[in-house]
């Protein structure tokens, strides 16, 4: 398909565990963002790359939470032992250009995790 | 602090009836205001896109107007659909930024009844 794509849609872990969680952005963007959305709330900032830069980290709850993207192209979420807290929906949103200034973000459909 | 809030929280509303979601906004510098759609389980969709200059603009349905000296914005829905139930989430890009930085409203969750 062409739009971004999240993967895995749900997954479920005991709290400790480590979990990746994995976006595709679309084809030729150049920026690419994950978000934290908790239940019934709009979702708020992690972190932005810019190919394969990561320049802004700052909405990174801890330092458990970690992001990658080495190619410029697919990007990876880890978060390292777990806690319940940690449970939301983790969307990935990729745009052409982020410096343009009128340009949506397009969304994945999000991965839903839940920390037992 | 940068802030978007929006109301009502939640509506519901009947199908073919229309009906106008609000949002107010206290991020500065300002460069552009977005109305999201998102359905349950899925991923936000654009619906529009206003900058400083634009009083109105028009999607189908979906009439999004700005003033950007009160930093207030409605998404007006005409003859609603049983689709149009989904969360609409108000979106503001903060100005003089080197990429897309936006803040996100809480959304309204809009249920449309037959």
């Amino acid at each position: 398909g062409a739009g971004v794509s999240q993967s895995p849609r749900y997954k479920v872990a005991k709290r400790g565990q480590d979990v990746a969680l994995r976006c595709d952005p679309i084809s030729g963007h150049v920026s690419l963002f994950w978000y934290q959305q908790a239940l019934g709330q709009g979702p708020e900032f992690l972190t932005y790359f810019q190919n394969e830069a990561q320049l802004d980290k700052s909405g990174l709850p801890s330092d458990r939470f970690f992001a990658e993207r080495p190619e410029g192209s697919v990007s990876t979420l880890k978060i390292q032992r777990t806690q319940q807290e940690d449970s939301a929906v983790y969307l990935c949103a990729s745009s052409l250009s982020g410096t343009v200034i009128n340009q949506p973000q397009h969304f994945g459909d999000g991965t839903r995790l839940s920390i037992l | 602090k940068n802030q978007v809030e929006q109301s009502p929280q939640s509506l519901i509303i009947l199908e073919g009836k229309n009906c106008t979601l609000q949002c107010n906004y206290t991020v500065s510098p300002f460069s552009n205001l977005r109305w999201y759609k998102q359905d349950t389980g899925r991923g936000p969709v654009s619906l529009t896109i206003m900058t400083f200059s634009e009083n109105t603009k028009s999607n189908g349905r979906y009439t999004a107007t700005l003033d950007a000296d009160t930093k207030q914005s409605s998404l007006h829905i005409t003859a609603s659909q049983l689709s149009d139930s989904a969360s609409y989430i108000c979106v503001v890009r903060v100005g003089k930024t080197s990429y897309d930085k936006v803040i996100f409203g809480p959304g309204t969750s809009l249920s449309v009844i037959p």
